[in-house]
């Protein structure tokens, strides 16, 4: 079974600080990845999304995320957070060849201004 | 565009009650989708509809019923409501399962409290 990993469950961080949030998954073929962010009182966003080419993927919001195939893992950074961006994150990973969307915990981030 | 709507936004449920939650998408896609969210758990899959006229079953779909009304329409109903039902429920959408580049666009969440 696929199982995706994500191994903070809280981060607080002061603004301006960066920020990584790891996401590991255990299928081991061509996968699709996303994150999504929900905010406080919120519906899931998409934030970014990978499906092929360049490893490293742009999102909304100055978000990026790189994905190593090599470890398996889509891991999420932003290189000065806001107060804004408090919020849930969650990864997403999907066999290309399925329908199932396969979602980790989450991880909240707490932005402190 | 609204996107993917759902109603209501907050139901308080007695148990052995039943209801029915609304989910509608003005993005013209195929495939939709019913998850529910619990605390450290993520999103669980409960049922999905490839498109119009054929519904699956998902990761937790026992306790559930779904009707793919239309294109645009997908309704969740609770038969006879849990305590262990109480969760966030998040409809989304997708333009068609099997491509590619499939993307899945949530709606805003119910949050439902059985007693």
């Amino acid at each position: 079974a696929q199982s995706v990993s994500q191994h903070n469950h809280h981060v607080i961080l002061s603004e301006a600080a960066s920020l990584e949030l790891g996401c590991n998954y255990s299928y081991g073929g061509t996968v699709n990845l996303f994150w999504y962010v929900q905010y406080p009182g919120q519906h899931l966003q998409l934030l970014l999304k990978y499906f092929s080419g360049d490893p490293l993927v742009k999102g909304i919001k100055g978000f990026e995320a790189e994905f190593i195939k090599s470890k398996f893992s889509f891991n999420l950074r932003k290189p000065s957070v806001q107060w804004s961006d408090t919020a849930e994150y969650f990864c997403a990973v999907r066999r290309s060849n399925d329908y199932k969307l396969s979602f980790g915990a989450g991880t909240t981030v707490t932005v402190r201004a | 565009n609204a996107g993917v709507t759902q109603t209501p936004k907050f139901q308080v449920l007695k148990t052995g009650q039943s209801m029915t939650l609304q989910c509608a998408q003005d993005m013209n896609h195929n495939s939709m989708y019913w998850y529910r969210q619990d605390p450290g758990m993520g999103l669980r899959l409960i049922y999905y509809s490839a498109s119009e006229g054929t519904t699956d079953k998902g990761e937790v779909p026992n306790g559930y019923n779904v009707s793919r009304l239309n294109k645009r329409e997908f309704s969740l109903r609770l038969e006879s409501a849990a305590p262990s039902q109480t969760s966030v429920y998040f409809c989304a959408s997708s333009e068609a399962q099997g491509l590619v580049t499939d993307t899945q666009y949530f709606g805003p969440g119910t949050r439902l409290t059985v007693l």
